[in-house]
């Protein structure tokens, strides 16, 4: 059965510093797995997507995610913070079959400036 | 394309009363799912339809209900509500396949008073 876990609730870093959220699936085929983003009052976003193309994966706002199926893990990292990343994100992984989504319990990320 | 659109925004209602959401998801979107959002249960899925059948069923009381038209809108309706059914209910739409992600909607604000 497929399942996702966000390692931490919540993610504090100081503006300008790099940013990582951590994300493990589990799977027993080459899942498809999903970035969102959702700002205070907003709605959900995507962030970026994995779709087997490439390991490495380019999504908005300068985040970017790596696929490591050794580590069946999906980390989400940004070079410098910026107070306007100051959200929630959450890991998804596609089922397979019937390709419902599951969902991580999210992330806050926190910024100081 | 129009995104996916949610109708009320707003909606507040008494315990014991029933509430109907509406959701129109993006033209050619054939799958909606909805969701239930609460700052202490975090985002919970409720149930997805595809073809106006309901594909995936989450962890929800039988007072939580859906439809979908051929026209793929969406309804969800809950039954005899109660305190703890006041949350964001975000609909979100999406095409057939495994790396497609969903759209979402802005969400209905549901408060019981």
């Amino acid at each position: 059965a497929q399942s996702v876990t966000q390692l931490d609730s919540h993610v504090s870093v100081s503006e300008g510093t790099p940013v990582l959220l951590r994300c493990n699936y589990s799977s027993s085929y080459s899942p498809s797995l999903f970035w969102y983003v959702q700002h205070p009052n907003k709605g959900l976003q995507l962030l970026l997507k994995y779709t087997s193309a490439a390991t490495l994966v380019k999504g908005i706002n300068g985040f970017e995610a790596e696929f490591k199926k050794s580590e069946t893990s999906f980390h989400l990292t940004k070079p410098s913070a910026h107070m306007s990343d100051a959200a929630e994100y959450f890991c998804v992984v596609s089922r397979e079959g019937n390709y419902q989504l599951i969902w991580g319990a999210g992330t806050k990320l926190i910024i100081k400036p | 394309k129009a995104g996916v659109t949610q109708t009320p925004r707003y909606l507040i209602k008494t315990r014991g009363q029933q509430v109907t959401l509406s959701c129109s998801p993006i033209s050619g979107h054939r799958s909606v799912s909805w969701y239930q959002q609460t700052p202490g249960q975090g985002l919970q899925f409720l149930f997805e339809y595809f073809s106006e059948t309901q594909r995936n069923k989450g962890n929800f009381p039988g007072r939580f209900s859906g439809r979908q038209f051929s026209n793929s809108r969406s309804e969800m309706n809950v039954s005899t509500l109660e305190l703890g059914d006041s949350a964001l209910y975000l609909c979100a739409s999406r095409s057939q396949g495994a790396y497609n992600e969903q759209f979402f909607g802005p969400g209905t604000r549901l408060t019981v008073l």
